[in-house]
């Protein structure tokens, strides 16, 4: 089946520091991937539309300078928390499309101490 | 504008027991919904989906239903276990401008006792 991986799965960080997380699709191509948030005992609430080879598209309310947003491959997504600050911690998750279907990923637990 | 949203937040129930987890919508304009299951910790898995042009869709111990009228969709799950409790979302996919974006819902959370 379509496997979406995450890297790194939990990551501290000390506040003002950047942090890039990596969204991979394993075993097919994804000219879209999506980024969404979670807070806790919240709904996911998506970011960005990651697509390969162009620049990302952002939700409003978020910011594109806070996050970056790299699509340089077909299995291949960052996103780049940039001078994180305690309330960016949250639950990252990111998707991509394939076979019709979205596939999600397990998840990036962040910490801004 | 809009927005999925779910009517009940928790929901417990014994093992065996089956369980009906609700949502509703305002916009429409949707014509392809998503159950997910989230996991504590993990992303969300794909449950079973359902086109507007349909009223009801099953799977395994999983049925979907959608009425178009009063704007609802449900998910009921068959003889509960332990195993189903997680946190579920119903969730649209987004057409024209919102193409391939989901939008979710609330998310229920579903306790199963032993």
């Amino acid at each position: 089946g379509a496997v979406v991986s995450q890297h790194p799965s939990r990551v501290i960080c000390k506040s003002g520091t950047s942090v890039k997380i990596e969204c991979r699709s394993l075993d097919f191509q994804a000219t879209t991937m999506f980024w969404y948030r979670q807070f806790p005992k919240q709904s996911l609430m998506l970011m960005a539309t990651s697509n390969e080879g162009s620049k990302a598209t952002y939700e409003q309310g978020v910011e594109k300078d806070k996050f970056l947003i790299n699509h340089a491959s077909l299995t291949l997504s960052t996103l780049t928390v940039t001078s994180a600050h305690p309330e960016d911690s949250s639950f990252y998750i990111c998707s991509a499309s394939g076979y019709n279907e979205q596939f999600f990923g397990p998840g990036t637990r962040l910490t801004v101490l | 504008g809009e927005s999925v949203g779910l009517h009940l937040p928790t929901l417990s129930v014994q093992e065996g027991d089956n369980s009906i987890i609700n949502c509703a919508y305002s916009n429409s304009a949707s014509d392809y919904f998503i159950w997910y299951k989230q996991e504590s910790g993990k992303g969300p898995q794909f449950i079973i989906d359902i086109r507007s042009n349909m009223d009801k869709r099953q799977g395994q111990r999983v049925t979907v239903l959608l009425n178009k009228t009063v704007k609802h969709l449900s998910l009921q799950i068959a003889a509960t276990q332990p195993g189903d409790s997680a946190v579920y979302f119903c969730a649209r996919l987004g057409g024209g401008t919102s193409y391939g974006k989901l939008t979710f819902g609330q998310g229920t959370i579903l306790t199963v006792h032993p």
